[in-house]
């Protein structure tokens, strides 16, 4: 199956610090990925979705300036988090979808982030 | 309109007996329902899924059932075993469009 990875698995970040988080597909080309948040024991809330070689469109309420996103190549995407405040400590999870017109979408593993 | 209504929140099941959640969505322009499984501290996984222009799928253990005329879908997990035990969500999309809209989750619990 397809295969979504996603770096750094965790990271703890002093608030004020900006953090990247990669998301790649490693067995097939992605023209969009998505990026999730998730609190714990909640759904998962879309932020935005990202198509290669585009600005990504942000869901209403995630502010852009501080989650840049950038897919700057069919299997990267990275989610910035600029001025990281501890209220921006969430599981983030990126999906890749497989193909234009198949709507199978495949998760990465998540990034625990957590902001002191 | 965007809505996909998930139930139970939790369900607690023992060994070898049937577990079943249920969706129901409101907008009728969507057209493909995934079941995800998801693992504490891991990414959902894509388990199955469905389009409407059939009734039931089944793979393995797990089988879909769609209802269109009730806009309800739901998940049959058959002789459940402890390993099943994760979070479940339902979701629903356009063709036109890709975003998934997510139910809120169901916390599966499947005793030895």
């Amino acid at each position: 199956g397809a295969v979504v990875s996603q770096h750094p698995s965790w990271v703890i970040c002093k608030s004020g610090t900006s953090v990247k988080i990669e998301c790649r597909s490693l067995d097939f080309q992605a023209t969009t990925m998505f990026w999730y948040r998730q609190f714990p024991k909640q759904s998962l809330m879309l932020m935005a979705t990202s198509n290669e070689g585009s600005k990504a469109t942000y869901e209403q309420g995630v502010e852009k300036d501080k989650f840049l996103i950038n897919h700057a190549s069919l299997t990267l995407s990275t989610l910035t988090v600029t001025s990281a405040h501890p209220e921006d400590s969430s599981f983030y999870i990126c999906s890749a979808r497989v193909g234009q017109t198949l709507h199978e979408q495949y998760f990465g593993p998540g990034t625990r982030l957590t902001v002191t | 309109q965007q809505q996909v209504k998930q139930s139970p929140q939790s369900l607690i099941v023992q060994k070898g007996g049937i577990s079943i959640i249920n969706c129901a969505y409101e907008n009728t322009a969507f057209d493909y329902f995934p079941w995800y499984q998801q693992f504490p501290g891991k990414g959902p996984a894509l388990l199955i899924a469905i389009r409407p222009d059939v009734s039931e799928k089944k793979e393995g253990r797990f089988t879909i059932s769609f209802n269109k005329s009730a806009k309800q879908f739901s998940l049959h997990i058959m002789d459940s075993q402890p390993g099943d035990s994760a979070t479940y969500f339902c979701a629903a999309s356009k063709t036109s469009g890709s975003r998934l809209t997510f139910g809120e989750g169901t916390q599966l619990t499947v005793n030895p």
